[in-house]
Protein backbone atom coordinates (compact mmCIF):
# COMPACT_ATOMS: atom_id res chain seq x y z
CA UNK A 1 0.00 0.00 0.00
CA UNK A 2 1.17 3.46 0.14
CA UNK A 3 3.12 5.11 2.82
CA UNK A 4 4.99 8.44 3.55
CA UNK A 5 8.15 7.48 5.25
CA UNK A 6 9.25 9.99 8.19
CA UNK A 7 12.93 11.28 9.65
CA UNK A 8 14.31 11.61 12.32
CA UNK A 9 12.05 10.06 14.80
CA UNK A 10 13.73 12.67 17.05
CA UNK A 11 15.05 15.41 16.63
CA UNK A 12 17.31 17.28 19.78
CA UNK A 13 18.50 21.37 19.13
CA UNK A 14 19.18 24.27 20.82
CA UNK A 15 17.31 27.08 21.04
CA UNK A 16 18.25 29.53 17.90
CA UNK A 17 18.94 26.19 15.61
CA UNK A 18 17.32 25.35 12.80
CA UNK A 19 15.26 22.15 12.54
CA UNK A 20 14.29 19.93 9.47
CA UNK A 21 12.14 17.20 9.30
CA UNK A 22 11.89 15.13 5.87
CA UNK A 23 9.23 13.18 4.53
CA UNK A 24 9.29 10.62 1.29
CA UNK A 25 5.81 9.37 0.18
CA UNK A 26 5.26 6.81 -2.68
CA UNK A 27 1.75 7.64 -4.49
CA UNK A 28 2.78 9.65 -7.02
CA UNK A 29 -0.82 10.92 -7.42
CA UNK A 30 -0.46 12.61 -4.09
CA UNK A 31 -0.85 16.68 -4.48
CA UNK A 32 -1.71 17.94 -1.24
CA UNK A 33 0.96 17.54 1.81
CA UNK A 34 0.09 19.18 5.06
CA UNK A 35 2.21 19.51 8.66
CA UNK A 36 1.34 18.89 11.40
CA UNK A 37 2.20 20.07 14.44
CA UNK A 38 1.11 17.94 17.77
CA UNK A 39 1.63 19.03 21.67
CA UNK A 40 1.58 16.60 24.23
CA UNK A 41 -1.82 14.95 25.00
CA UNK A 42 -3.36 17.68 22.37
CA UNK A 43 -4.62 16.82 19.08
CA UNK A 44 -2.40 17.71 15.88
CA UNK A 45 -2.71 21.51 14.39
CA UNK A 46 -1.66 22.43 11.16
CA UNK A 47 1.05 24.35 11.20
CA UNK A 48 1.59 24.59 7.21
CA UNK A 49 0.81 23.10 4.06
CA UNK A 50 1.65 22.91 0.48
CA UNK A 51 0.37 21.67 -2.84
CA UNK A 52 1.99 19.97 -6.00
CA UNK A 53 1.92 23.21 -8.33
CA UNK A 54 4.04 25.02 -5.47
CA UNK A 55 7.95 23.90 -4.84
CA UNK A 56 8.55 26.37 -1.40
CA UNK A 57 5.63 28.10 1.08
CA UNK A 58 7.02 30.01 4.39
CA UNK A 59 5.04 31.46 7.08
CA UNK A 60 7.39 33.63 9.54
CA UNK A 61 9.93 30.89 10.30
CA UNK A 62 8.27 27.99 9.19
CA UNK A 63 8.91 26.92 5.42
CA UNK A 64 7.87 23.79 3.85
CA UNK A 65 9.43 22.69 0.36
CA UNK A 66 8.43 20.17 -1.74
CA UNK A 67 10.22 17.77 -4.36
CA UNK A 68 7.69 16.17 -6.80
CA UNK A 69 10.03 14.42 -9.22
CA UNK A 70 11.75 12.69 -5.98
CA UNK A 71 8.69 12.86 -4.10
CA UNK A 72 10.42 14.39 -1.18
CA UNK A 73 9.25 17.39 0.99
CA UNK A 74 10.60 18.79 3.89
CA UNK A 75 9.60 21.26 7.02
CA UNK A 76 12.50 23.85 8.14
CA UNK A 77 11.52 25.74 11.29
CA UNK A 78 14.20 28.02 12.07
CA UNK A 79 15.22 30.38 15.12
CA UNK A 80 13.53 27.67 17.34
CA UNK A 81 11.98 28.20 20.68
CA UNK A 82 11.03 25.46 23.27
CA UNK A 83 7.34 26.27 22.43
CA UNK A 84 8.38 24.56 18.95
CA UNK A 85 9.00 21.45 20.98
CA UNK A 86 6.31 18.65 20.10
CA UNK A 87 5.52 15.89 17.17
CA UNK A 88 5.37 16.88 13.91
CA UNK A 89 3.37 14.66 11.67
CA UNK A 90 3.75 15.08 7.98
CA UNK A 91 0.76 13.72 5.66
CA UNK A 92 0.38 13.29 1.84
CA UNK A 93 -3.33 12.84 0.03
CA UNK A 94 -4.43 9.51 -1.48
CA UNK A 95 -5.69 9.09 -5.09
CA UNK A 96 -8.97 7.95 -5.38
CA UNK A 97 -10.98 10.72 -3.38
CA UNK A 98 -12.60 10.92 -0.25
CA UNK A 99 -9.56 13.41 0.36
CA UNK A 100 -7.70 11.08 2.58
CA UNK A 101 -4.45 11.95 3.92
CA UNK A 102 -1.97 9.15 5.24
CA UNK A 103 0.51 10.35 7.66
CA UNK A 104 4.26 9.90 8.67
CA UNK A 105 5.29 8.32 11.93
CA UNK A 106 5.98 11.61 13.15
CA UNK A 107 8.96 13.08 14.72
CA UNK A 108 9.92 14.45 18.12
CA UNK A 109 11.27 17.79 18.57
CA UNK A 110 12.81 19.08 21.86
CA UNK A 111 14.58 22.68 21.80
CA UNK A 112 16.41 23.48 24.61
CA UNK A 113 17.19 27.11 25.75
CA UNK B 1 -16.41 28.97 12.05
CA UNK B 2 -16.19 25.52 12.41
CA UNK B 3 -16.10 23.78 15.15
CA UNK B 4 -15.75 20.01 16.11
CA UNK B 5 -16.50 17.84 19.25
CA UNK B 6 -15.87 15.02 20.90
CA UNK B 7 -16.87 13.00 24.20
CA UNK B 8 -16.26 11.83 26.61
CA UNK B 9 -12.57 13.42 27.01
CA UNK B 10 -11.25 10.28 28.61
CA UNK B 11 -12.67 6.84 29.49
CA UNK B 12 -11.25 3.98 31.44
CA UNK B 13 -13.01 0.53 30.15
CA UNK B 14 -12.79 -3.11 31.14
CA UNK B 15 -12.02 -5.83 28.67
CA UNK B 16 -14.85 -7.03 27.13
CA UNK B 17 -17.00 -3.97 27.80
CA UNK B 18 -18.80 -2.05 24.65
CA UNK B 19 -17.74 1.57 23.57
CA UNK B 20 -19.82 4.22 22.25
CA UNK B 21 -17.32 7.36 21.20
CA UNK B 22 -18.95 10.61 19.61
CA UNK B 23 -17.54 13.45 17.24
CA UNK B 24 -20.00 16.44 15.92
CA UNK B 25 -19.14 18.99 13.86
CA UNK B 26 -21.09 22.65 13.93
CA UNK B 27 -21.00 24.75 11.17
CA UNK B 28 -20.94 23.23 7.92
CA UNK B 29 -23.23 20.81 6.12
CA UNK B 30 -22.07 17.58 4.33
CA UNK B 31 -18.41 17.41 5.49
CA UNK B 32 -16.69 14.12 5.28
CA UNK B 33 -15.62 12.51 8.78
CA UNK B 34 -12.93 10.38 9.91
CA UNK B 35 -12.08 8.59 12.95
CA UNK B 36 -8.04 7.40 13.95
CA UNK B 37 -6.27 5.99 16.56
CA UNK B 38 -2.79 6.96 17.64
CA UNK B 39 -1.54 4.54 20.00
CA UNK B 40 1.23 6.14 23.12
CA UNK B 41 4.23 7.44 20.91
CA UNK B 42 2.69 6.54 17.56
CA UNK B 43 1.08 8.32 14.16
CA UNK B 44 -2.02 8.13 13.03
CA UNK B 45 -3.96 5.34 11.70
CA UNK B 46 -7.04 6.25 9.55
CA UNK B 47 -9.96 3.99 10.97
CA UNK B 48 -12.81 5.32 8.85
CA UNK B 49 -14.58 7.47 6.97
CA UNK B 50 -17.47 8.89 5.75
CA UNK B 51 -18.70 11.34 2.78
CA UNK B 52 -22.17 11.32 3.82
CA UNK B 53 -25.05 9.81 6.49
CA UNK B 54 -24.91 6.25 6.56
CA UNK B 55 -21.76 6.27 4.04
CA UNK B 56 -19.15 4.47 6.08
CA UNK B 57 -15.51 2.84 4.92
CA UNK B 58 -13.32 0.71 6.73
CA UNK B 59 -9.65 1.50 6.24
CA UNK B 60 -8.13 -1.95 8.24
CA UNK B 61 -10.36 -5.02 9.82
CA UNK B 62 -10.56 -4.79 13.27
CA UNK B 63 -13.16 -5.05 16.44
CA UNK B 64 -14.55 -1.59 15.87
CA UNK B 65 -17.36 -0.16 14.04
CA UNK B 66 -18.80 3.36 12.78
CA UNK B 67 -22.00 4.81 12.08
CA UNK B 68 -23.21 8.17 10.60
CA UNK B 69 -27.21 8.69 11.66
CA UNK B 70 -27.05 12.22 11.40
CA UNK B 71 -25.04 14.84 8.89
CA UNK B 72 -22.96 16.23 11.09
CA UNK B 73 -22.56 13.37 13.69
CA UNK B 74 -19.96 10.32 13.67
CA UNK B 75 -19.60 7.61 15.79
CA UNK B 76 -17.47 4.48 16.13
CA UNK B 77 -18.61 1.44 18.22
CA UNK B 78 -17.44 -1.75 19.28
CA UNK B 79 -19.38 -4.62 21.22
CA UNK B 80 -16.24 -5.66 23.31
CA UNK B 81 -13.23 -4.00 23.87
CA UNK B 82 -9.89 -5.62 23.57
CA UNK B 83 -6.72 -4.45 25.78
CA UNK B 84 -5.31 -3.25 22.46
CA UNK B 85 -8.09 -0.90 21.21
CA UNK B 86 -5.90 1.48 23.54
CA UNK B 87 -5.20 4.72 22.46
CA UNK B 88 -6.18 8.61 21.57
CA UNK B 89 -9.09 8.24 19.36
CA UNK B 90 -9.04 11.27 16.81
CA UNK B 91 -12.12 12.83 14.87
CA UNK B 92 -11.42 14.97 11.82
CA UNK B 93 -13.68 16.44 9.14
CA UNK B 94 -13.01 18.32 5.56
CA UNK B 95 -14.96 20.01 3.26
CA UNK B 96 -13.88 20.61 -0.40
CA UNK B 97 -10.30 20.55 0.25
CA UNK B 98 -7.89 18.11 1.54
CA UNK B 99 -6.98 19.95 4.29
CA UNK B 100 -8.19 17.84 7.59
CA UNK B 101 -9.27 19.53 11.17
CA UNK B 102 -9.11 17.23 14.39
CA UNK B 103 -11.30 17.26 17.42
CA UNK B 104 -9.88 17.27 20.52
CA UNK B 105 -9.48 13.87 20.87
CA UNK B 106 -10.68 10.99 23.43
CA UNK B 107 -8.29 9.00 25.51
CA UNK B 108 -9.17 5.41 26.00
CA UNK B 109 -7.67 2.79 28.50
CA UNK B 110 -8.90 -0.88 28.35
CA UNK B 111 -8.24 -2.50 31.11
Amino acid sequence: GENVEQHPSTLSVQEGDSAVIKCTYSDSASNYFPWYKQELGKRPQLIIDIRSNVGEKKDQRIAVTLNKTAKHFSLHITETQPEDSAVYFCAASLSGGYNKLIFGAGTRLAVHP
Amino acid sequence: SQTIHQWPATLVQPVGSPLSLECTVEGTSNPNLYWYRQAAGRGLQLLFYSVGIGQISSEVPQNLSASRPQDRQFILSSKKLLLSDSGFYLCAWNKGAETQYFGPGTRLLVL
